[in-house]
């Protein structure tokens, strides 16, 4: 149980395009969805937290008109990268998780998204 | 604000020989801690966790941690590396308030060699 995906694995734009990354949890409802950015051999930076049919809340130095982030229903989460550019490459990671339930609080990742910006 | 320091960017290990990788917290209240692994193109799978209860914690696949408050520390062991245990290993403090956000270290590279 507890599995989260994330479409697509992978994906090649030009800059200047926008992309759309889903984040699902397939077996399970996820009131709270968390979006994390991971350059090349560093760790995974938070971007920002949605709870579902509310607005995210960004972290700081994330640009939120940038990086648009929709979590409409108790399953899926997307995050939409505008104005795609070269700096903007990077692996994007989702986790889901029920808060609930008694010890919802933990989180369950999804495999990851790797956009890269020609 | 919670932190964790990962204290090591890379350990080699032989096959068979213990492992270590070391994580010092800084934490205002007893911090809930975790280490997760992520082999390459996978996503992040979580090793163990600690929620004060046990001190010494274990997980999946024979790894364990022990939480030792007078020193800050949440170390991850393993007794006998496996080629299969080479991974990325991020050791994580959770924020009890608000949305409960993890907050990650900056990882050990685990190598470890026939």
């Amino acid at each position: 149980g507890a599995v989260v995906s994330q479409h697509p694995s992978r994906v090649i734009c030009k800059s200047g395009t926008s992309v759309k990354i889903e984040c699902r949890s397939l077996d399970f409802q996820a009131t709270t969805m968390f979006w994390y950015r991971q350059f090349p051999k560093q760790s995974l930076m938070l971007m920002a937290t949605s709870n579902e049919g509310s607005k995210a809340t960004y972290e700081q130095g994330v640009e939120k008109d940038k990086f648009l982030i929709n979590h409409a229903s108790l399953t899926l989460s997307t995050l939409t990268v505008t104005s795609a550019h070269p700096e903007d490459s990077s692996f994007y990671i989702c986790s889901a998780r029920d808060g609930r339930l008694a010890g919802g609080s933990e989180q369950f990742f999804g495999p990851g998204t790797r956009l890269t910006v020609l | 604000a919670q932190s964790v320091t990962q204290l090591d960017s890379h350990v080699s290990v032989s096959e068979g020989t213990p492992v270590l990788l070391r994580c010092n917290y800084s934490s205002s209240y007893s911090p809930s801690l975790f280490w997760y692994v992520q082999h390459p193109n996978k996503g992040l799978q979580l090793l163990l966790k600690y929620t004060s209860a046990a001190t010494l914690v274990k997980g999946i696949n024979g790894f364990e941690a022990e939480f030792k408050k007078s020193e800050t520390s949440f170390h991850l062991t393993k007794p006998s590396a496996h080629m299969s245990d080479a991974a990325e290993y991020f050791c994580v403090v959770r924020t009890d308030t608000g949305f409960q956000k993890l907050v990650f270290g900056t990882g050990t590279r685990l190598l470890v060699s026939p």
